[in-house]
């Protein structure tokens, strides 16, 4: 099973709003991440937690807030996005950092 | 840093057709090499890998890719195309460290999109 789920599979917001994003997997993988994925881009790390410890922030600003509340749990805590925030938010987990990347389906955000 | 460069944005064959997508990687240390799959409404799908041992590896629906080091590549090929393989390939490479772990960032290449007509 290299199942990883996410949730909402969508969203719209508002540019006040504050929503969050869930990803969980239930294979042991001990790495997880956070992807942006622009329409006809391929996608963009953002952050990388290694057994539930942010280990790569890729200069996101601050208006994304990761959250990693045990190994199967992934958050992505979304507060005063602009419209150019809109995109797939794709969640991966591996069993370690060098191993296959497992993908969810990802949540499509749309913001207002 | 490294970085990805996928040769062709459109690929666009006819069922039975051979295809040869090329990809090619910057990066001075050992990477482990992906292709993943895209297709239409779908997540991405691991296709293949490469870590180490015979660099020619194959993967899921008859895909196979060869990692030529001299020539940082890894082109991925598959004989005879279906329509079913109508999708987005994606690269990506993994950089490793001295020690032969990962820092887990995982760079892909723009994509290819290939249309495969009946």
């Amino acid at each position: 099973d290299t199942e990883v789920t996410q949730t909402p599979k969508h969203l719209v917001m508002g540019m006040t709003n504050k929503k969050s994003l869930k990803c969980e997997q239930h294979m042991g993988h001990r790495a997880m991440y956070w992807y942006k994925q622009k329409a006809k881009k391929p996608p963009e790390l953002m952050f990388v937690y290694s057994y539930e410890k942010l280990s790569i922030n890729e200069s996101v600003p601050s208006r994304f807030s990761p959250e990693c509340p045990n190994s199967s749990l992934l958050n992505l805590h979304l507060h005063a996005l602009q419209p150019e925030d809109s995109a797939l938010y794709l969640c991966a987990s591996s069993l370690t950092l060098a191993e296959t990347q497992y993908f969810g389906p990802g949540t499509r955000l749309l913001v207002l | 840093a490294q970085s990805v460069s996928q040769h062709n944005h459109h690929v666009i064959l006819s069922e039975a057709a051979s295809l040869e997508l090329g990809c090619n990687y910057s990066y001075g240390g050992t990477v482990n090499l992906f292709w993943y799959v895209q297709y239409p409404g779908q997540h991405l799908q691991l296709l293949l890998k490469y870590f180490s041992g015979d660099p020619l590896v194959k993967g899921i629906k008859g895909f196979e890719a060869e990692f030529i080091k001299s020539k940082f590549s890894f082109n991925l090929r598959k004989p005879s195309v279906q329509w079913s393989d109508t999708a987005e390939y994606f690269c990506a490479v993994n950089a490793r460290t001295a020690g032969g772990t990962s820092y887990g960032k995982l760079t892909f290449g723009q994509g290819t999109i290939l249309t495969v007509h009946p």
